[in-house]
């Protein structure tokens, strides 16, 4: 168990819908990001927050959004679904801002399917 | 702009024979290499990582990885390897400046009894 969390596991929507997934990172990490897994691209880097502000961009599409909140938990919204959209989104935390400095710990994942 | 090549997409193999998962990757500046495990309905878990220093770099559950800077590689190697190590395997690689992991595309590890 990472200390990661998040919520839900499974989410099953339609295209064109709006869904929202959420990530509690462990105690003490300042630091969340999101990633895409799917079996076209694979693992792609997506956003990362550092306390609250936005560190860092990856391959996030306009329709996706991330925000984090004063108590450091994150959400990462996905607007206007399409079916290509259906992939394995994890969450990742660690204490600070630094890509090789600091150990990023991984959540379960979420997996989203969309019909 | 970095890039990483695993080049093999699957490995298969016995139980206690050695193995080596290959990751090459490119870039034109300096960089951190990584190798994360991800076991079966699991996230990633880092493995080991080379920032700098000694290009043997030693990580967890009996892997190591040797950092190679003129062939542009970092090799993960084990002497032998268990069932439970079967598992889908990811190179990575960060510019020493950046903000952004690149990930390879993964090498499926399966270890036969």
């Amino acid at each position: 168990d990472s200390g990661v969390t998040q919520t839900p596991k499974h989410l099953i929507t339609a295209t064109g819908q709006r869904v929202t997934l959420r990530c509690s990172p462990r105690s003490g990490d300042l630091s969340v990001y999101w990633y895409q897994q799917s079996l076209d691209q694979g693992l792609q880097f997506l956003i990362q927050y550092y306390n609250g502000e936005e560190r860092a961009k990856g391959n996030i599409l306009e329709r996706f959004s991330a925000q984090q909140f004063p108590d450091l938990h994150s959400e990462l919204n996905l607007s206007s679904l399409e079916l290509g959209d259906s992939a394995l989104y994890f969450c990742a935390s660690s204490v600070g801002t630094g890509w090789g400095t600091d150990t990023q710990y991984f959540g379960p994942g979420t997996r989203l399917t969309v019909l | 702009a970095q890039s990483v090549t695993q080049l093999d997409s699957q490995v298969p193999v016995f139980e206690e024979a050695p193995v080596e998962l290959r990751c090459n990757y490119s870039s034109s500046v300096s960089v951190y290499l990584f190798w994360y495990v991800q076991y079966p309905n699991q996230g990633l878990q880092l493995l080991l990582k080379y920032l700098s220093g000694s290009t043997l770099v030693k990580g967890i559950n009996g892997f190591e990885a040797e950092f190679n800077k003129s062939q542009t590689s970092f090799h993960l190697r084990k002497p032998s390897v268990h069932i439970s190590d079967t598992a889908e395997y990811f190179c990575a690689v960060t510019d020493t400046g950046g903000f952004k992991t690149i990930f390879g595309a993964g090498t499926r590890l399966f270890v036969k009894a």
